[in-house]
């Protein structure tokens, strides 16, 4: 079975700073990836998501992602973050040939300040 | 856009009533989950549909059943509701394989007095 983990449960950064959100995982097949975001007081949004191919992931607002198979890694990161990125990220995994269901990481919560 | 709409934002409930939130889909999606979400937690998987009348357990299935009697509709129900479910619940959807992301609806914030 696969599992997540998410390094930071909070991560600080200034206005126009960039960020890097960690996430690793463990699985002994090959895996689909999904970072998703949760602003405050709504539902989880996909913001990018791994398949096959090319392993630099880019997604909405600005974020991209990048997978490294042998360090089993999927971190998240923006080059300059805004106020309004505040909010909870979490990674998800799934693996390829098995269940539908994913396997989330227990979340980022990233706090831009002014 | 896929479409998953959850009946209530805030719900208020009293310490043993039946309750029940529920979740509809607009995307034909085979696929439905519902989750509860507490701080430092995650989201914790409490019952999935994988198709019409089909329902399986999640990770934390104890004090909580569900109903699929349409393919756009995903009922969770709290048969007795205890304080300690006071939280918040997601219901999602996705199409057949893992290879497809889930859709969420905006949350129903649940507290049980």
């Amino acid at each position: 079975a696969q599992s997540v983990t998410q390094l930071d449960s909070q991560v600080p950064v200034f206005e126009e700073a960039p960020v890097e959100l960690r996430c690793n995982y463990s699985s002994s097949v090959s895996v689909y990836l999904f970072w998703y975001v949760q602003y405050p007081n709504q539902g989880l949004q996909l913001l990018l998501k791994y398949l096959s191919g090319s392993t630099l992931v880019k997604g909405i607002n600005g974020f991209e992602a990048e997978f490294n198979k042998s360090q089993t890694s999927f971190h998240l990161r923006k080059p300059s973050v805004h106020i309004s990125d505040t909010a909870e990220y979490f990674c998800a995994v799934s693996e390829l040939g098995g269940s539908y269901i994913p396997t989330f990481g227990r979340g980022t919560s990233l706090i831009v300040h002014p | 856009d896929v479409k998953v709409t959850q009946s209530s934002r805030y719900l208020v409930k009293r310490t043993g009533e039946k309750v029940f939130l529920e979740c509809v889909q607009d995307m034909d999606h085979e696929n439905m989950f519902w989750y509860r979400q507490d701080p430092g937690l995650g989201l914790r998987l409490i019952y999935f549909s994988y198709d019409v009348k089909m329902k399986e357990k999640g990770d934390i299935p104890e004090g909580y059943s569900v109903s699929r009697e349409k393919k756009e509709r995903f009922s969770l129900i709290l048969e007795s509701a205890s304080t300690n479910q006071t939280s918040m619940y997601l219901c999602a959807s996705s199409s057949g394989t893992g290879n497809q992301p889930q859709h969420f609806g905006d949350g129903t914030r649940l507290s049980i007095l």
